[in-house]
């Protein structure tokens, strides 16, 4: 089954201490995966995909198949960071599908 | 570029009434998705439709659920009769067409939907 964990609803650390929000998934195939963020009173956003590799926001995240891990990651948490984060996994690479999400976490940066 | 937009943001109904929420995707983006979050639980995947086709509707809950979108451009998601279980926000997402280069999906702000 095609199934999206993140095992942290709440996730609160104090501004400027590293921060990881947990992301594992379950999915038989190569998936896409990607962290969307919602701010308070805004839309969901893209925030990175694996695909790209890219750094967003000083957040990074990579794709561990062998533990099956999205794991995403800032060295630095920053008050402006504190926000819903989704996990989320498309199931065939550069294709349009749906998009199976995680429970979300939501993050707490105290100052 | 606008963004999707939804309609209503919020909208209070009694048990048993009928509701219908609207989502205008990004201009020229063939797939459209809807998508529902109820309180405390993830956001889980309703249907796609790809210009008016129903790519997919195996997220549908039953059929008091009813998605349309004549002409391939906006999309309307009718809940009729509403039970107190529907209540949650609906959110509406566009991609461009798939085996292009972005496929990020861009969604909109989410219809708020109360049954009392």
């Amino acid at each position: 089954a095609q199934r999206v964990t993140q095992p942290e609803k709440l996730l609160s650390v104090f501004k400027g201490a590293p921060v990881e929000l947990k992301c594992n998934y379950s999915y038989s195939g190569s998936p896409e995966l990607f962290w969307y963020v919602q701010y308070s009173r805004q839309r969901l956003q893209l925030l990175l995909r694996h695909i790209s590799r890219e750094s967003i926001k000083g957040f990074t995240a990579d794709l561990n198949k062998g533990e099956t891990s999205f794991h995403l990651k800032k060295p630095f948490a920053q008050e402006e960071d504190s926000a819903m984060y989704y996990c989320a996994l498309r199931p065939v690479i550069g294709q349009g599908g749906k998009l199976i999400f995680g429970q979300g976490t939501e993050l707490s940066v105290k100052p | 570029e606008a963004g999707v937009t939804q309609f209503p943001s919020h909208s209070v109904i009694e048990k048993g009434q009928t509701v219908t929420l609207r989502c205008d995707p990004i201009s020229g983006h063939d797939n459209l998705y809807w998508y529902r979050r109820v309180m405390g639980k993830e956001i889980k995947f309703l249907l796609h439709f790809v210009k008016e086709s129903k790519q997919d509707e195996s997220g549908m809950p039953n059929n008091r659920f009813l998605a349309e979108r004549t002409g391939g451009t906006y999309s309307t998601l009718k809940v009729q009769p509403a039970e107190l279980e529907d209540s949650g926000v609906y959110f509406c997402a566009s991609t461009h067409t798939p085996g292009t280069v972005n496929t990020e999906a861009f969604f909109g702000q989410g219809t708020r939907l109360t049954v009392v």
